[in-house]
């Protein structure tokens, strides 16, 4: 089974700086997706940003990176000049056998 | 395109008591999922739908929770009875197909609230 562990519960980040949330993953698996989903309090889960593990390039979309390390099992999630509507829980996602797994979540405030 | 819908937002009820939650994916998606998310963790997958069959129920408690999608469209989660550990967000996906999770992401409803006393 696939596990996704996120050890930020909470982080704060001023607006307009950068902010890098972490998740790590354990699974035995060759081919999966990863995902970093956004919950604001309206509670609809929607999709950042997504990598497929066979791709060495890390993907962006916009203001949004992720840091792939396959080996270490590790998909970090980077916002840069985050915004106060980037406030929001934020879930790491690991996908394969047409199935999502998800971490705790990280609560990210947006100060401004 | 319209979204995932999910009715009711909020549901308050006590326990033993039944509740049934109802869901309509977007147009066209052949799979539809249902999550519980307990206050403070991640989604959990309760049952996944190809059309109108099951691909996974696993993680469903099948002493008190049943889902149907009788004709491969909207869906409804029933619980009966209800126990207190129940109280969570419960959250309804789609996807166009479970084929390819990349190409074709899941997404989610609002969600419904629900609350044990």
């Amino acid at each position: 089974a696939q596990t996704v562990t996120q050890s930020q519960p909470e982080m704060s980040v001023q607006e307009a700086e950068t902010v890098t949330l972490s998740c790590t993953y354990d699974t035995s698996e060759n081919n999966y997706y990863l995902f970093w989903y956004k919950q604001p309090p309206s509670r609809q889960m929607i999709l950042v940003i997504r990598q497929e593990a066979y791709k060495q390039q890390n993907a962006t979309e916009n203001r949004f990176s992720v840091n792939f390390q396959k080996a270490a099992k590790s998909f970090s999630l980077k916002i840069s000049d985050s915004q106060l509507g980037d406030t929001a829980m934020y879930f790491c996602a690991f996908g394969s056998n047409y199935k999502l797994t998800f971490g705790k979540g990280t609560l990210l405030t947006v100060n401004p | 395109e319209a979204g995932v819908a999910q009715s009711p937002r909020y549901k308050i009820i006590e326990k033993r008591q039944s509740v049934a939650f109802w869901c309509n994916p977007i147009s066209g998606h052949a799979t539809l999922y249902w999550y519980q998310q307990i206050l403070g963790q991640g989604p959990k997958l309760l049952i996944q739908f190809q059309n109108n069959g099951v691909v996974d129920d696993s993680q469903l408690p099948k002493d008190r929770f049943s889902a149907e999608r009788l004709k491969g469209v909207d869906s409804t989660l029933k619980i009966q009875p209800a126990k207190l550990e129940d109280s969570a967000v419960y959250l309804c996906a789609s996807s166009l197909d479970q084929a390819e999770l990349s190409n074709q992401p899941q997404h989610f409803g609002d969600g419904t609230r629900l609350s044990i006393l």
